[in-house]
């Protein structure tokens, strides 16, 4: 199995572009989240979904947005690039069986460069 | 709002001593406590987890404590070896309602060096 795959695995933008991140995962979890990692701030849930056609937003929704058609796939996307958004992008899932939290499985990131 | 916060951010031990990372929550709905080891350049992996109906588990040189009482619990890492470098993250899940159930709030990190 693939677990979390992500792509890219780095991408630079200038300021005002826009970019989709992909994130696929094929352990048929319910749930996916997006978080960014910035140096000392540890990780930030961006948004997340508990299935397809449901999302939601976590603690640094701005400046993104995300959909949920596939159980699969979990896109995020940057409307319009901005320096404050460069940073190290995780995406994460796991099983959402109403059993309580569950571990949650990581890709590799994506390294996002905003000039 | 919930916080967990995280102590030492940076930690140097010698090959073969015991590390130990310690961090604090706030929420006390919390109740599934995963630490996870971040390699560079890799995404986060889960390397032990404790749920609240459980004191301590242990797997193999890693063993972790949860004390509900003082909303704090601790990673500790027995006869370090250098490729336990890296970086450790802990985390805390928040009660939530409906889809947020489970959500984990993350500590900083504490970057662990092993020297030979």
């Amino acid at each position: 199995n693939a677990g979390v795959t992500q792509t890219p695995k780095f991408q630079v933008l200038k300021t005002g572009q826009s970019m989709t991140l992909q994130c696929a995962q094929d352990m048929n979890h319910e749930y996916m989240s997006w978080y960014r990692q910035d140096p000392g701030m540890g990780l930030r849930l961006i948004h997340y979904s508990v299935g397809a056609g449901i999302t939601d937003q976590g603690e640094v929704p701005n400046g993104y947005n995300v959909s949920r058609s596939t159980t699969e796939d979990f896109p995020l996307r940057l409307l319009s690039a901005a320096p404050s958004q460069t940073s190290v992008y995780f995406c994460a899932s796991r099983r959402s069986d109403g059993l309580g939290a569950q571990p949650q499985h990581f890709g590799d990131g994506t390294r996002l460069s905003i000039l | 709002g919930e916080n967990v916060e995280q102590h030492p951010s940076t930690l140097s031990v010698q090959e073969g001593d015991s590390a130990v990372i310690k961090c604090t929550y706030s929420d006390s709905a919390s109740n599934y406590f995963p630490w996870y080891k971040q390699e560079l350049g890799k995404g986060p992996q889960l390397i032990i987890d404790i749920r609240s109906n459980v004191g301590e588990k242990k797997d193999q040189r890693i063993a972790v404590t949860l004390n509900k009482t003082a909303k704090h619990f601790s990673l500790h890492i027995t006869e370090t070896q250098p490729e336990d470098s890296a970086v450790y993250f802990c985390a805390a899940s928040i009660k939530g309602y409906g889809g947020s159930q489970g959500n984990l709030i993350f500590g900083k990190g504490t970057k662990l060096s092993v020297k030979p």
